[in-house]
Formats: C-alpha cells, sequence, structure tokens
C-alpha cells in the first residue's frame, strides 16, 4: 500500500451496534487524526495521535474511542452507535503533530439507522 | 470560541480569476492551510503560510495576514477540474487544525 487507507469504504449499522473503523497509514507517520466531516459543518476532530502509544481527545469525542498500539494503525471504534453519528469519517496522518500538512484517507461513509 | 469564517459557495467562469477569502479567529496561530476536496473524495493539500504574504504555486496562490485574521487563495485561469470546495484550516496554539466549513467553488463554461 502507499498512503494511508480506511476500511470499511461504506458501512449500513442499527444503532446500538459496535463498529470499528480501520485506518492504516505506511509513511512512517508519528501523528494520526480521525475526523467526521458533516454537511455545511468543517472537519471536525474526533481523536488525535501524537505518537505511537498515545492518544488525546479532540472537539467531539464522545460516543468514540481510539488506539494507537503502533505506527501505522489508528482504529476508530464506536462503542454503541447512534443515528447522529451517521457522517463521513476521514483518517489522517502527518510527519510530525507540530508539522501539520496531514494527509488523509480515502473515507468511510457510515449511516447508523 | 475559535471561528473559521469562509463563504459558502461561489461561481466562476472557465478561464477567469476567482478569490476565496477566509478570516479566523483562534486561540494562537501556527499557520494556515489551504485544502481542495472533490465532492466525495478526500482533502488533498494546497498551500501553508505561517508567515505574511503572497506564497504563489502555478495557477493557486495564497496570501497571509495575521494583523488582519484574514487570508485568501487566488485560482488564476479556472479550469472545469478546479470545481470543488476549497476548504481553510489554522493551526492553533496547540497545534491542532481548527477547519472552516469549506467554500464550494462552481466553475461554469
Amino acid at each position: 500500500i502507499a498512503g494511508i487507507t480506511q476500511a470499511p469504504t461504506s458501512q449500513i449499522l442499527a444503532a446500538g451496534r459496535r463498529m470499528t473503523l480501520r485506518c492504516t497509514q505506511d509513511m512512517r507517520h508519528n501523528a494520526m487524526y480521525w475526523y467526521r466531516q458533516d454537511l455545511g459543518l468543517g472537519l471536525r476532530l474526533i481523536h488525535y495521535s501524537n505518537t505511537a502509544g498515545t492518544t488525546g481527545k479532540g472537539e467531539v469525542p464522545d460516543g468514540y474511542s481510539v488506539s494507537r498500539a503502533n505506527t501505522d494503525d489508528f482504529p476508530l471504534t464506536l462503542a454503541s452507535a447512534v443515528p447522529s453519528q451517521t457522517s463521513v469519517y476521514f483518517c489522517a496522518s502527518s510527519l510530525l503533530a507540530d508539522r501539520n500538512e496531514q494527509f488523509f484517507g480515502p473515507g468511510t461513509r457510515l449511516t447508523v439507522l | 470560541g475559535q471561528n473559521i469564517d469562509q463563504p459558502t459557495e461561489m461561481t466562476a467562469t472557465e478561464g477567469a480569476i476567482v478569490q476565496i477569502n477566509c478570516t479566523y479567529q483562534t486561540s494562537g496561530f501556527n499557520g494556515l492551510f489551504w485544502y481542495q476536496q472533490h465532492a466525495g473524495e478526500a482533502p488533498t493539500f494546497l498551500s501553508y503560510n505561517v508567515l505574511d504574504g503572497l506564497e504563489e504555486k502555478g495557477r493557486f496562490s495564497s496570501f497571509l495576514s495575521r494583523s488582519k485574521g484574514y487570508s485568501y487563495l487566488l485560482l488564476k485561469e479556472l479550469q472545469m477540474k478546479d470545481s470543488a470546495s476549497y476548504l481553510c484550516a489554522v493551526v492553533d496554539s496547540n497545534y491542532q487544525l481548527i477547519w472552516g466549513a469549506g467554500t464550494k467553488l462552481i466553475i461554469k463554461p
């Protein structure tokens, strides 16, 4: 792979179900991010990780959790999905946390019914 | 609070020039990014400004005035493929990106 990938591309999920969105990068970037993008709103940061083994909360973290066991992977978990989590989710990475040219994955379109 | 303002939508003609403005009020400033996002795709990097002035890169230029909390993206010789949303994002004092809602640019023949 080259760059940053996300899986699945899209998903329809029943409310209350647990879901993990996957994100993998092969650029050896230290920092990774999860955003959601909703119509009429800017990208909103959910969680971030400045380096493997550390994570932090962004602007809208409630209902989401992340882990960063290694440099390459940064999964996002919805423990019990709700309809308001219907959105397009983008994973991104940057070489360093303070050098913020971010590279984005192709996105996951999630619908919670 | 932190705020990034951009026009919601703009229309321009193929071959013309368009300027997309961005004003910001953030807790600290460590740079400003412009990204392009085609419909259904991921954002891609266009430019980065941290000092006042104009940065030129081919048909695209970006300007920053830190004292005015203002930036613009200038697109010259517009092509149909420039139809996209343009996102302004400011790096705040915590080195987090604060994103504007984006400007949808429609190019007409």
